[in-house]
């Protein structure tokens, strides 16, 4: 069983379109996340949920959409895609949201947008 | 700000060698957690250290958290090549918080 899992695996799509990732996790979490990981393999959050609510919105632009019909989904929908967007996006849970939780990771998403 | 940067940026390796990973920052973190990343998956959690000196092994990595909670290591003994990886510290922003700010990783490559 997969606890954290993310569809699509890659999305290859061209400049100013939308497109969504979807996410799910089966561990019974309360808080999910958003990360985005550069070619330098940094990670950096963009969103984080706690029982559907909105917990933390980074500096991310407005065409990012992040969506949690219920604590087990967060989807994130991408509006006028652009360049910088490329990159691999990771999904993530935790148990409580503290800070010592640790994260549960998806295995990603490559967007390449060309 | 507070960042954890990691050293080296690259580490290649003989299999058999030792090596150390260093994540370090000007801030005092409540804890840190050190994660693993393979090609096409996410981090994996290795281990979470809370106490300032705590040591925490699991089998041929060694983990320390520093006295004063600003720095960390990562020491593997006799390394393999299924320890080849993306090695990545991290740690909450601030206290009471779920934000985990990541290291700049290590990418380490062991070669048989």
């Amino acid at each position: 069983d997969t606890a954290v899992s993310q569809t699509p695996k890659y999305l290859v799509t061209q400049m100013g379109n939308d497109k969504s990732i979807k996410c799910e996790q089966n561990l019974g979490h309360d808080t999910m996340y958003w990360y985005k990981q550069d070619s330098k393999k940094f990670l950096k959050i963009m969103f984080s949920y706690n029982n559907k609510e909105l917990i933390i919105n980074e500096t991310v632009p407005n065409r990012f959409s992040p969506k949690s019909p219920d604590k087990a989904h967060l989807n994130l929908h991408i509006n006028s895609l652009e360049l910088g967007d490329s990159a691999v996006y990771f999904c993530a849970s935790s148990l409580f949201g503290t800070e010592a939780s640790p994260l549960h990771f998806g295995n990603g998403t490559r967007l390449t947008v060309t | 700000t507070q960042l954890l940067e990691q050293s080296p940026q690259f580490l290649s390796i003989q299999e058999g060698e030792n090596l150390t990973v260093y994540c370090n920052s000007s801030s005092v973190f409540s804890s840190l957690q050190w994660y693993r990343q393979e090609p096409g998956e996410g981090p994996v959690l290795l281990v979470t250290v809370v106490t300032g000196g705590e040591v925490k092994k699991l089998k041929r990595l060694t983990f320390q958290f520093g006295d004063a909670r600003k720095d960390s290591s990562l020491h593997i003994t006799a390394a393999q090549p299924g320890d080849t990886g993306l090695y990545l510290c991290a740690g909450p922003r601030s206290y009471n918080t779920d934000k985990l700010i990541f290291g700049t990783g290590t990418r380490l490559q062991v070669f048989p």
